[in-house]
């Protein structure tokens, strides 16, 4: 089946510095991906929507000033963290649909600031 | 039974029982829903799907009811085993699931031997 991988699998990052995790298609073009944010406990919420060529569509209460996502290929989607705080640590996931309605889900990052 | 938690309720099964958990769903436009099973530290993993033009669909060890009418959804899961003790999402969607999905609560399985 397809595969969606995630990269880093975990990172450690200071207050108020960036980080970036990246998002594959491994074996499938995705035009499109999902970003999610799952924090402990918690079910997924959806952050934003990742378009090849043009730009990411944020839900509501994400600041995409904050996350930013780039969707530079069709098999490669990035969400960076920008000036990240203790509260943006979280366990972030993403997704890609494949030929069928199914989604791919990546393994998630789990980002911890200190 | 079934007990809520900090934020995941929770149902404990014994093994070999049958487990069922359930999911409200919120819009009434959605028509396709699926559920997923996770890990501790692990992405979601796709179950079984059931699109809004049927009232149920089987796959192995695992039904999925769908009743539009109060918004439900429920997953059957025959013979529970250890292996399936994890966190079970549902999840909606409209035009297929190329729009964006929409996850429930979610419910921890907790399997005894």
């Amino acid at each position: 089946g397809a595969v969606v991988s995630q990269h880093p699998s975990w990172v450690i990052c200071k207050s108020g510095t960036s980080v970036k995790i990246e998002c594959r298609s491994l074996d499938f073009q995705a035009t499109t991906m999902f970003w999610y944010r799952q924090f402990p406990k918690q079910s997924l919420m959806l952050m934003a929507t990742s378009n090849e060529g043009s730009k990411a569509t944020y839900e509501q209460g994400v600041e995409k000033d904050k996350f930013l996502i780039n969707h530079a290929s069709l098999t490669l989607s990035t969400l960076t963290v920008t000036s990240a705080h203790p509260e943006d640590s979280s366990f972030y996931i993403c997704s890609a649909p494949g030929v069928s309605d199914e989604q791919y889900f990546g393994p998630g990052t789990r980002l911890t600031v200190t | 039974g079934e007990s809520v938690g900090l934020h995941l309720p929770t149902l404990s099964v014994q093994e070999g029982d049958n487990s069922i958990i359930n999911c409200a769903y919120s819009n009434s436009a959605s028509d396709y829903f699926i559920w997923y099973k996770q890990e501790s530290g692990k992405g979601p993993q796709f179950i079984i799907d059931i699109r809004s033009n049927m009232d149920k669909r089987q796959g192995q060890r695992v039904t999925v009811l769908l009743n539009k009418t109060v918004k439900h959804l429920s997953l059957q899961i025959a013979a529970t085993q250890p292996g399936d003790s994890a966190v079970y999402f549902c999840a909606e969607s409209f035009s297929g699931g190329y729009n964006k999905l929409i996850f429930g609560a979610g419910t921890r399985l907790a399997v005894h031997p």
